[in-house]
């Protein structure tokens, strides 16, 4: 069974704050990805790593920043958090052999 | 682009079968994947086609055609619990396993 886990699950937070979300597998997962949902939409790849020290930006343009130092750990940092961030984030591990497993994520409300 | 085309809303009755369909586009495909998603919830893991023919897996069945970029998800004896958002998502050559999303079918179960 998947083991990944985010926090928080969920957060509120005021225009300017700088918050990071965490994100930790312990399956030995290379590879890992955020997505961000929004409410009865599709699921929009913004970041992924490979492995360690390895990020790439995903297909939806986002203000966020990424770091995988370990492999076990993927968290997702915005520097000053605006309305516009409001979503659901979901971060989610696989590899090569096996099928993404996506975290409970966190349900970011900026105020 | 990369569209994938599912239905946004089904509705059926308990014990009932329901058929969810979806298109992709053929350029460069590699794999599909549905997904099950409850409200408020992380995506799981239902099924993987990456051959023509029918996958099945208790309750649940996948189709694929690779040649006419078309799947399906089969649910038989419908369950209340069974009623989420049905993902569907395809990995294209290249991608590295990342999966673009499909838009969702919302199904409702009715007693």
């Amino acid at each position: 069974e998947a083991d990944i886990y985010q926090t928080p699950r969920y957060l509120v937070i005021g225009t300017g704050k700088k918050i990071t979300l965490e994100c930790s597998q312990t399956m030995g997962h290379d590879k890992m990805y955020w997505y961000q949902q929004d409410p009865g939409m599709e699921l929009h790849l913004i970041h992924y790593s490979y492995g360690v020290n390895s990020t790439e930006k995903g297909d939806l343009s986002s203000e966020s920043t990424v770091s995988r130092i370990r492999t076990e750990h993927f968290p997702l940092t915005l520097e000053s958090a605006r309305p516009s961030h409001t979503s659901q984030y979901l971060c989610a591990s696989s590899t090569i052999y096996s099928p993404l497993h996506f975290g409970n994520g966190t349900r970011l409300t900026v105020t | 682009g990369q569209n994938i085309d599912q239905p946004t809303e089904m509705t059926a009755t308990e014990g009932a079968i329901v058929q969810i369909n979806c298109t992709y586009q053929t350029s460069g495909f590699n794999g599909l994947f549905w997904y099950q998603q409850h409200a408020g919830e992380a995506p799981t893991f239902l099924s993987y086609n990456v051959l023509d023919g029918l996958e099945e897996k208790g309750r649940f069945s996948s189709f694929l055609s690779r040649s006419k970029g078309y799947s399906y998800l089969l649910l038989k004896e419908l369950q209340m619990k069974d009623s989420a958002s049905y993902l569907c998502a395809v990995t294209f050559v290249g991608s590295a396993r990342q999966l673009t999303f499909g838009s969702g079918t919302q199904l409702t179960v009715l007693p």
